[in-house]
């Protein structure tokens, strides 16, 4: 069966230091994977998704950045954090609901909440 | 444009009584539709969807939902509600890469 990790689960930090979130999925091969962030434990709002290796699409420019360096891998970062950017990420594949499901399902990891003093 | 509306955001229920969480879509052609539901600090869970077929999703946990096309909505329901329940629900609709979300509904289920 698949999982989703994210680490770390909690994350301090202070303004101006960068970040690195990291999001791995097991037990599939080539997946979509997507960061959220979700603001007041309320709406979400897609940051990025990726369709492959080294593919990035950015829904909100902002201040922070996503790699995929390997398949099933995907990283959040930030060269220098914002007070705006705490939250509570999420990391997200697209999967099949049972075996007769065509994949079109986002499944989500436990999340990092990040506070930005 | 794609959009998702969720009327409420808390929603009381006493146990053992019937629950409903309220979703209404706005989406042109035919919608894809989730829902999930979120435990506090934890990622979300997927509970059912709706792609097309029958009018009612069984999902996990005993919940179901019936899309209703003349009213656009997407109501999430479960005849009998457990304290373990409570949690925040929210309505989904979009396909793989662009999915938009409600901005969530509190449930409440009160002993």
């Amino acid at each position: 069966s698949q999982t989703i990790h994210q680490w770390p689960a909690t994350l301090v930090q202070p303004v101006g230091s960068p970040l690195s979130l990291e999001c791995t999925v097991e037990g599939t091969s080539n997946p979509n994977l997507y960061w959220y962030r979700q603001a007041a434990g309320r709406g979400l709002q897609l940051l990025f998704y990726s369709v492959g290796i080294g593919q990035i699409s950015s829904e909100v420019p902002q201040n922070l950045s996503a790699s995929r360096p390997q398949d099933r891998q995907f990283i959040l970062s930030s060269k220098k954090l914002l007070l705006s950017d705490s939250g509570f990420y999420l990391c997200a594949w697209l999967g099949a609901a049972d075996t007769k499901d065509i994949g079109d399902t986002q499944y989500f990891g436990p999340g990092t909440r990040l506070t930005v003093l | 444009a794609q959009s998702v509306a969720q009327p409420e955001d808390q929603v009381n229920v006493a146990e053992g009584n019937p629950l409903t969480v309220k979703c209404t879509y706005s989406v042109s052609g035919n919608p894809y539709l989730f829902w999930y539901v979120q435990y506090p600090n934890r990622g979300l869970q997927f509970l059912l969807k709706y792609i097309t077929g029958d009018n009612l999703v069984k999902g996990s946990y005993g919940f179901e939902a019936e899309f209703n096309k003349s009213q656009t909505s997407f109501h999430l329901k479960k005849p009998s509600a457990l304290v373990s329940d409570s949690a925040l629900y929210f309505c989904a609709s979009g396909g793989a890469n662009n999915l938009f979300f409600g901005t969530g509904t509190r449930l409440t289920v009160i002993p």
